[in-house]
Order: structure tokens, then C-alpha cells, then sequence
């Protein structure tokens, strides 16, 4: 359980704020990814990063940021987000992208913007 | 881009019945299909994967089949019990490219 943790784990925040979600891997993989989960909705992916550069951006809004410091560490920056954004961010790594492999997740962060 | 259809939504079964979950998928290209059980208020944990060149894989009570023909994936779970439900996550994917199905919440009952 505590090989991906994400920080905060809850977090309600205005649409005028910023804000920053953290997840650290402690499983030595090099591919990290940004999911979003809605509810009744799939799990969309919405960033990939492989050894700290970044590989797949799924159309996602500027209103979202990612940052990949290290391969063991991957942020998402929040700024004047929409009410649509609430949803559970989930975090996720895995060992490679250069072959199909197991993507363990985080606990994920429950945002709900105002 | 890749597709995931999954079905039903929502199951229901007995203690000690099976249940059975299909998913569908688009691209052809696909070759890895994991599927992850999602607890309330929990992450998503892998419970069973199969590899495009694997026909069936079975690990205890729970069963994964892949018709690459057809497109479609099937989950099988034997002799349900409680702990068995939550909401269950069919994927399809091409190296990094992920695609998830909308779930399915299964309800076991004592």
C-alpha cells in the first residue's frame, strides 16, 4: 500500500486558488501518469511521463500542470479551475513504457473545486 | 484512438455464485489487458492480467479469456463471496496508451 502515495488526500479549493498534487513512487519505475476519475466515467489518462520527460499529453486544459522533477516524483499545478474539474486524481507507475506492464496507483486525491 | 466498452454496469449475485464481466475494444493493435478491482475510497489494484499472446489465464477463483478475433475480454469470478464487491476496471492497452471501461460495480450478497 504504501508503494505510490499521493498528498494531499483531500483537497477543496476556490477557482481562483493554485494548488499543487504530489505522488512519489517508491517502486524504482520510470513511467509515472495523471489519471482523472469521474464518476460513471472511465479513468482518463492525462499525462504520461518516461525518465522525467514527457510523453502524452491527452488534451488536457493549461489549467493543468504537470512537473516530473525526478522519476520518482510527478506534481500536478492547479490553477482557476472549473467546477468540472472536481474529480479523484489518481497517480500511477509503472517499471517501463517500452513494453506493455502493470500500472500500480495511488490512493488518489479527492479535489473538489468551488 | 483505443475504446474500451464494458458490461453491465451494475451486477448483482448471490454468495457462491460466478459472475461474469465482458469488455470490448477498438484497436486491433492492443496487447495488454489488465484488470483492476476498486474498493470504496480505495485505488484501483490489479487483480489479473492477460498479454495478447495468452488465450486464458487463471490465478484461484478469477479468470481472464481475450478472443483478439472478436475484441473482447471476459472476466470470471468463481464462488463470489462479500469481499468480492466493488467496482471492477477492464483496460485495454498499447505500451503507455491505457484506455479503461466505465466499470462495473459488482454486489455480492450473504
Amino acid at each position: 500500500e504504501t508503494g505510490v502515495t499521493q498528498t494531499p488526500r483531500h483537497l477543496v479549493m476556490g477557482m481562483t486558488n493554485k494548488k499543487s498534487l504530489k505522488c512519489e513512487q517508491h517502486l524504482g519505475h520510470n513511467a509515472m501518469y495523471w489519471y482523472k476519475q469521474s464518476a460513471k466515467k472511465p479513468l482518463e489518462l492525462m499525462f504520461v511521463y518516461n525518465f522525467k520527460e514527457q510523453t502524452e499529453n491527452n488534451s488536457v486544459p493549461s489549467r493543468f500542470s504537470p512537473e516530473c522533477p525526478n522519476s520518482s516524483h510527478l506534481f500536478l499545478h492547479l490553477h482557476t479551475l472549473q467546477p468540472e474539474d472536481s474529480a479523484l486524481y489518481l497517480c500511477a507507475s509503472s517499471q517501463t513504457l517500452t513494453q506493455p506492464d502493470t500500472q500500480y496507483f495511488g490512493p488518489g486525491t479527492r479535489l473538489t473545486v468551488l | 484512438g483505443e475504446n474500451v466498452e464494458q458490461h453491465p454496469s451494475t451486477l448483482s449475485v448471490q454468495e457462491g455464485d460466478s459472475a461474469v464481466i465482458k469488455c470490448t475494444y477498438s484497436d486491433s493493435a492492443s496487447n495488454y489487458f489488465p484488470w483492476y478491482k476498486q474498493e470504496l475510497g480505495k485505488r484501483p489494484q490489479l487483480i489479473i492480467d492477460i498479454r495478447s499472446n495468452v488465450g486464458e489465464k487463471k490465478d484461484q477463483r478469477i479468470a481472464v479469456t481475450l478472443n483478439k478475433t472478436a475484441k473482447h475480454f471476459s472476466l470470471h469470478i468463481t464462488e463470489t463471496q462479500p469481499e468480492d464487491s466493488a467496482v471492477y476496471f477492464c483496460a485495454a492497452s498499447i505500451l503507455s496508451d491505457m484506455r479503461f471501461g466505465a466499470g462495473t460495480r459488482l454486489t455480492v450478497k450473504p
